[in-house]
């Protein structure tokens, strides 16, 4: 069954950067497009970032373009999000997920990994 | 960027109640629109793809409709599992998510 896991998560300081992680299972990995969404505490959902398939085309959102980016490694069917130039508007629950075809809809999600961003 | 409205913020209703929930669009999304169902500490849940159609194991109590601008999510009998805050998120262009309805078992 497709599994999604995310890590990376962590107390930081404002203007420092974190790595997440998001080791994928189940599904060919190479196949899909993967996304990142987030959730600050009390909040409504956010899509943050996508990247293709292959890993040639990255999109983000406005509010962490320039700041943060997507990539994938394929060998380790593992997704990332460096987040650099962190602000404590950046704290929430970020979550990895799959669509099913080309729709940026979530059909499979992990278990989310929180980011406090906190002086 | 397209903004999706939410209404109503919160509803509290009885089991066995029909609840509506309705999503607006600022521009037209066509159909390219999906419904969640979040429950406390755990990760949103696929409920509606394409404005109507059903997720795989979901309830068939749960249904979609609407296209253009206009959508709704319709409980036909509210259970008190289906106490949970529920997201809609147009697609057409990107990801935007509604900012959620929260539904209350009185």
């Amino acid at each position: 069954q497709v599994q999604l896991v995310e890590s990376g998560g962590g107390v930081v300081l404002p203007g420092r950067s974190l790595r997440l992680s998001c080791a994928a299972s189940g599904f060919t990995f190479s196949n899909y497009a993967m996304h990142w969404v987030r959730q600050a505490p009390g909040k409504g959902l956010e899509w943050v970032a996508v990247i293709s398939s292959d890993g040639s085309n990255k999109w983000y959102a406005d509010s962490v373009k320039g700041r943060f980016t997507i990539s994938r490694d394929i060998s380790k069917n593992t997704l990332y999000m460096q987040l650099n130039s962190l602000r404590a508007d950046d704290t929430a629950v970020y979550y990895c997920a799959r669509g099913r075809d080309s729709g940026w809809y979530f059909v499979y999600w992990g278990q989310g990994t929180l980011v406090t961003v906190s002086s | 960027d397209i903004q999706m409205t939410q209404s109503p913020s919160t509803l509290s209703a009885s089991v066995g109640d029909r609840v509506t929930i309705t999503c607006r669009a600022s521009q037209s999304i066509y159909t390219w629109l999906a419904w969640y169902q979040q429950k406390p500490g755990k990760a949103p849940k696929l409920l509606i793809y394409k404005a109507s159609s059903l997720e795989s194991g979901v309830p068939s109590r749960f249904s979609g409709s609407g296209s253009g601008t206009e959508f709704t999510l319709t409980i036909s009998s509210l259970q008190p599992d289906d106490s949970a805050t529920y997201f809609c998120q147009q697609y057409h262009s990107g990801g935007t998510f509604g900012q959620g309805t929260k539904v209350e078992i009185k």
